[in-house]
């Protein structure tokens, strides 16, 4: 497919479990973003990788949350001890970001997002 | 920092009436805005943007939006809703010069009635 591909898109988990949330960007796109979107509290900004360096990792909840990306392609969200506050579904996306004065306007193409729960 | 308000968490309007989502931002700089659309268990689409030139700009499915600089408002419009458009809706900032993470408002849930 040409989109934006997230797996799982369900995942149950037991509170102190680890998960890990993978995204597959469109081919060729060089910035990656992860957001958290929870009931009501719409889009959380969470990271973002150009290529596979991340300079914006501001978002990060807690050190419990970590995110890598490899290849310039495929990223995984990793949630360690997850608490329940973590049930959340998790968006990636992906997109041209390249270059002053092109990147900026280059709109976000997201993944269908991976609902978590933990209980 | 760029900032984005969405005003009214909820819009509820009759099929064939007009909508009219409400979206104002703060930026020191010229801005380049966004709507995105997410239907029920799905991610968010591009409704329409804005970068330079024309300020009123139209998108997908009849929406348009129109870029006021002496407002800083970036309202979405459509003349007459369909059931199919009961979404969310949200705008967002960017800025050149700054980093490429966009700015998203909170989002208004559209409601079209029979």
């Amino acid at each position: 497919g040409a989109g934006v591909s997230q797996s799982p898109s369900n995942k149950v988990t037991e509170k102190g479990k680890d998960v890990e949330l993978r995204c597959d960007p469109i081919s060729g796109h060089t910035a990656l973003y992860w957001y958290r979107q929870s009931l009501g509290q719409g889009l959380e900004f969470l990271i973002y990788f150009q290529g596979n360096s991340a300079p914006d990792k501001s978002g990060l909840p807690s050190d419990r949350f970590s995110a890598e990306r490899t290849g310039g392609s495929v990223s995984t969200l990793t949630i360690q001890r997850t608490q329940q506050e973590d049930s959340a579904v998790y968006l990636c996306a992906s997109s041209l970001a390249y270059g002053l004065g092109t990147g900026y306007n280059s709109p976000l193409h997201f993944g269908n997002g991976t609902r978590l729960t933990v209980t | 920092a760029q900032s984005v308000t969405q005003l009214g968490s909820h819009v509820s309007v009759s099929e064939g009436a007009l909508v009219l989502l409400r979206c104002n931002y703060s930026s020191s700089v010229p801005p380049y805005l966004f709507w995105y659309v997410q239907y029920p268990n799905q991610g968010l689409q591009l409704l329409l943007k804005y970068t330079t030139g024309a300020t009123l700009v139209k998108g997908i499915n009849g929406f348009e939006a129109e870029f006021k600089k002496s407002e800083t408002s970036f309202h979405l419009t459509k003349p007459s809703a369909h059931m199919s458009d009961a979404a969310e809706y949200f705008c967002a900032v960017s800025v050149a010069g700054g980093s490429y993470i966009p700015t998203f408002g909170r989002g208004t849930s559209l409601i079209v009635h029979p």
